[in-house]
């Protein structure tokens, strides 16, 4: 059964905390992308990565990092420098860059 | 600043109705425009895709209107039902570049 999962689908964290969102596909896509998604505001992308130990920074990084260490896999870490965590994160992914992105079902992450 | 506008913000239709989303851009290297669908707490689902060789694209109830002299596009959702309640993205992207650039969003309520 193909798809994107992320995990997990709630998270709370206390402020000055790091806390890792996971993202796993099973597509062999070799592009993924992570997305913030705040209401009334869309979809604004975090970082993206077109290949295997390779990613870009993409509209509002700051205060994120990320890794692709293997294909299927491309986790996100919010770190204490993000002013303001809470919101939903989405991963993609898509056969190559500019093609259809699949997404998963997102995570909620709210800082207490 | 966002380069992919999206209007309106929100729709109420009567079941049966014609709901119609329109979204307007600047960079003229776009060449693939997917509109997509997410139901609350769900991460967006492609619902149908243009390439500007083409005027119009129609997937069963779902039509997409490409002009590219306006840099327009819009959704066409025709004989609306309670189950097309979700809110709908437009966004644009090209292959050599790799990101998409989302609409902030509309949400759609079908009512009875």
């Amino acid at each position: 059964d193909g798809g994107i999962t992320q995990s997990p689908k709630y998270l709370f964290r206390k402020e000055g905390q790091n806390v890792t969102l996971s993202c796993e596909q099973n597509l062999n896509h070799d592009a993924m992308y992570w997305y913030r998604q705040d209401p009334g505001q869309g979809l604004r992308l975090i970082y993206y990565s077109q290949i295997v130990n390779d990613f870009q920074k993409g509209d509002i990084a700051e205060g994120y990092s990320v890794s692709r260490e293997k294909k299927e896999s491309f986790p996100l870490t919010v770190t204490s420098a993000q002013k303001n965590p809470t919101a939903f994160y989405l991963c993609a992914s898509s056969i190559d860059s500019g093609d259809e992105q699949f997404f998963g079902p997102g995570t909620r992450l709210t800082v207490l | 600043q966002q380069q992919v506008k999206q209007s309106p913000q929100s729709l109420i239709v009567q079941k049966g109705g014609i709901s119609i989303i329109n979204c307007a851009y600047e960079n003229t290297a776009f060449d693939y425009f997917p509109w997509y669908q997410q139901f609350p707490g769900k991460g967006p689902a492609l619902l149908i895709a243009i390439r500007p060789d083409v005027s119009e694209k129609k997937e069963g109830r779902f039509t997409i209107s490409f002009n590219k002299s306006a840099k327009q596009f819009s959704l066409h959702i025709m004989d609306s039902q309670p189950g097309d309640s979700a809110t709908y993205f437009c966004a644009a992207a090209t292959d050599s570049w790799g990101k998409f650039q989302f609409g902030a969003g509309t949400q759609v309520v079908v009512t009875p």
